[in-house]
């Protein structure tokens, strides 16, 4: 059974420009996280997407967003990059939503903003 | 606000031996706990999962257990070896889906 997939792997872009990161889950699941590790932050919650919809949202501006498509991938969108938007971000899967769902992780897309 | 700890922030062992990562979080309000290994510049791979419910999970080497009205968990590694070396992080899933991560034990093996 194929996991998580992210794409790109790498992105390089200038400040100001726009980056779209793209995620597909794992066969029959249809819940998607994004999370972001930015060096010296961890790992910080970015967005949960359930069913086409945001369900949550972690302590991030507006600029970043998102989107899931009815086949249940999902798009990042970070508007207006700012330097510290160079992280590594990671999008995790679940099936539908339970109090016990356990979550998958990808590979990651690497963003570097010059 | 959830916030967890992980201790200690690096290990370096010698192979074959047992050791124990220990992870903390202030409120004891979740609903599950992951431990994760992180190879550098990698995504996360699941190692093991509790429910709120349960006390201890295992999987081969790895033995995680946990105690909610402490807040804390430890993943307990049996017999080391080199290619164990990784980052390891726990997580604490609370209302909302949300995984909060602690920093990592940066794990070394040494042959």
């Amino acid at each position: 059974e194929a996991g998580v997939t992210q794409s790109p792997t790498h992105l390089i872009k200038t400040r100001g420009q726009q980056a779209t990161l793209r995620c597909s889950p794992i066969s029959g699941h249809t819940s998607v996280y994004w999370y972001q590790q930015a060096l010296g932050l961890g790992l910080q919650f970015l967005l949960w997407y359930d069913e086409g919809e945001e369900r949550n949202r972690g302590n991030f501006p507006p600029r970043f967003s998102g989107r899931q498509f009815p086949n249940y991938s999902s798009e990042l969108n970070v508007n207006a990059l700012e330097l510290e938007d160079s992280a590594l971000y990671l999008c995790a899967s679940s099936p539908r939503v339970t109090s016990y769902n356990e979550q998958f992780f990808g590979p990651g897309t690497r963003l570097t903003v010059l | 606000k959830q916030e967890v700890t992980q201790i200690p922030a690096a290990l370096s062992v010698p192979e074959g031996e047992n050791l124990v990562l220990n992870c903390s979080f202030t409120d004891s309000a979740i609903y599950n706990l992951q431990w994760f290994r992180q190879d550098p510049g990698k995504g996360l791979t699941s190692l093991l999962l509790i429910q709120s419910s349960q006390r201890e999970q295992t999987s081969g080497r790895l033995n995680a257990s946990l105690d909610k009205s402490s807040g804390r968990s430890t993943l307990y590694i049996a017999a080391s070896q080199p290619g164990d070396s990784a980052t390891y992080l726990c997580a604490v899933g609370t209302s909302g889906s949300r995984l909060t991560f602690g920093e990592g034990t940066q794990l070394t093996v040494n042959p």
